[in-house]
């Protein structure tokens, strides 16, 4: 199985700054994804994240507000910007396992907003 | 557009009932489909796709084109069982995954 770890947990956070996730997985992932899971609610893709170029967003979503980066094959960054209240949920990072085809998750960054 | 619809946002059933958790999609191409389990306190992990045609914990899962269904089925549900079930799309060659909203399953003693 391939492996995601992703940081921080949960944090809370004051409105009108920016919190930046991390993402780390193995070699057997090939594609990466950000979703958001909201309070009661399904998880909405936000975007997939491209290896040295920009990430490829999902309608709704947009670079100044989510901009996401992918420098190497194992790594990936959220940041959120400039956060409101209507921000706070679950962040999940997940990633496409090579040959398999499985959607691996991380275990989520749980954002409040203040 | 692609869309996947879960009707059931809850589902109580008794410990050794048939369970059965309904999915629908649309997709104009051939989809994926997946259902994938979220446990308390664990992060999501799938089930079972359809392609693999197989049985994991007792459930199984028939894809449905002419329906355009995926429903999710259990002969005799265990407690442990209890857990949000996602059913999921993955659409142009695995480059994208959708979710539906989900049902919480809740298998009584």
């Amino acid at each position: 199985s391939a492996v995601i770890s992703q940081k921080p947990s949960r944090d809370i956070c004051q409105r009108g700054t920016s919190l930046t996730i991390q993402c780390q997985v193995d070699s057997q992932v090939t594609m990466m994804f950000w979703y958001r899971q909201q309070p009661g609610q399904s998880l909405t893709l936000i975007a997939t994240a491209n290896q040295g170029s920009e990430a490829t967003y999902e309608s709704g979503f947009v670079i100044d507000k989510f901009p996401i980066s992918r420098p190497n094959l194992t790594f990936s960054t959220l940041t959120v910007s400039n956060m409101s209240p209507e921000d706070s949920s679950i962040y999940l990072c997940s990633g496409l396992q090579r040959n398999t085809g499985e959607l691996f998750f991380g275990e989520g960054s749980r954002l409040t907003v203040l | 557009a692609q869309r996947v619809t879960q009707p059931e946002k809850l589902l109580s059933v008794f410990k050794g009932a048939p369970v059965e958790l309904k999915c629908n999609y649309s997709y104009s191409g051939s989809p994926e489909l997946f259902w994938y389990v979220q446990y308390s306190r664990q992060r999501l992990q799938l089930l079972l796709r359809h392609i693999s045609r197989e049985s994991i914990k007792g459930f199984t899962a028939d894809l449905n084109k002419g329906e355009t269904s995926f429903h999710l089925k259990k002969p005799f549900a265990q407690e442990e069982d209890s857990a949000m079930y996602y059913c999921a799309l993955s659409a142009h060659n695995f480059n994208k995954f959708y979710f539906g909203s989900g049902t919480k399953l809740n298998v009584k003693p």
